[in-house]
């Protein structure tokens, strides 16, 4: 158990819907990042906010957008949805391990989007 | 650009050793991790290292060098459990992860 939890597990959706995904992370885990993952390929990087506010962008589009809350919870949003979102969107909490200084990403199980 | 590179896919036997190698070329450098994903699930942190040289943790063992832009990952005695993808992340200058596609690894009785 991590400690993440994304809602829902799956959901399907048609093309130019908006979705919510959403995530609930681990109390005093300051940074969420969100992935995108295609089918056998490695996570991509939206976004990452630290309290509650964007900390970093990846190469995606404005229609994909977030929300950071202060009960460490937080948000994906995805306007006009094309058939190319498809894919397993993962919600990672990090925190930064003492002692070490290593800091590790707790993901959550992810939330399965398919747009027909 | 960034990129980092990995087998798609290994095929190992149970009781055996396996080696995953992974080379990395990112704007600057803060350390490579690796992660564990089984089919359906999400990945789960197995090692980090920041510094040239073998991280030993139990049955699993990471090796980093810096100059090379290289890292593998040991996979002793294996388990039929260690069926899992192995993904290779490296954290550039800005501390963002850039992922590998992962290595999908089969173990065979």
């Amino acid at each position: 158990e991590t400690g993440v939890t994304q809602s829902p597990t799956h959901l399907i959706k048609t093309r130019g819907q908006q979705v919510t995904l959403r995530c609930s992370s681990q109390s005093g885990h300051n940074t969420v990042s969100w992935y995108q993952q295609a089918l056998g390929q490695g996570p991509q990087f939206i976004f990452q906010y630290y309290r509650e506010e964007e900390n970093g962008r990846g190469n995606f589009p404005p229609r994909f957008s977030g929300l950071q809350f202060p009960n460490y919870s937080s948000e994906l949003n995805v306007n006009a949805l094309e058939l190319d979102d498809s894919a397993l969107y993962l919600c990672a909490s990090s925190l930064v391990e003492s002692g070490t200084g290593v800091e590790k990403l707790f993901f959550g199980s992810g939330t399965q989007l398919s747009v027909l | 650009g960034q990129n980092i590179d990995q087998p798609t896919e290994m095929t190992a036997t149970e009781g055996a050793i396996v080696q995953i190698n992974c080379t990395y070329q990112t704007s600057g450098f803060n350390g490579l991790f690796w992660y564990q994903q089984h089919a359906g699930e999400a990945p789960t942190f197995l090692s980090y290292n920041v510094l040239d040289g073998l991280e030993e943790k139990g049955r699993f063992s990471s090796f980093l060098s810096r100059s090379k832009g290289y890292s593998y990952l040991l996979l002793k005695e294996l388990q039929m459990k260690d069926s899992a993808s192995y993904l290779c992340a490296a954290l550039d200058s800005n501390y963002q992860l850039i992922w590998g596609a992962g290595t999908k690894l089969i173990i065979k009785p």
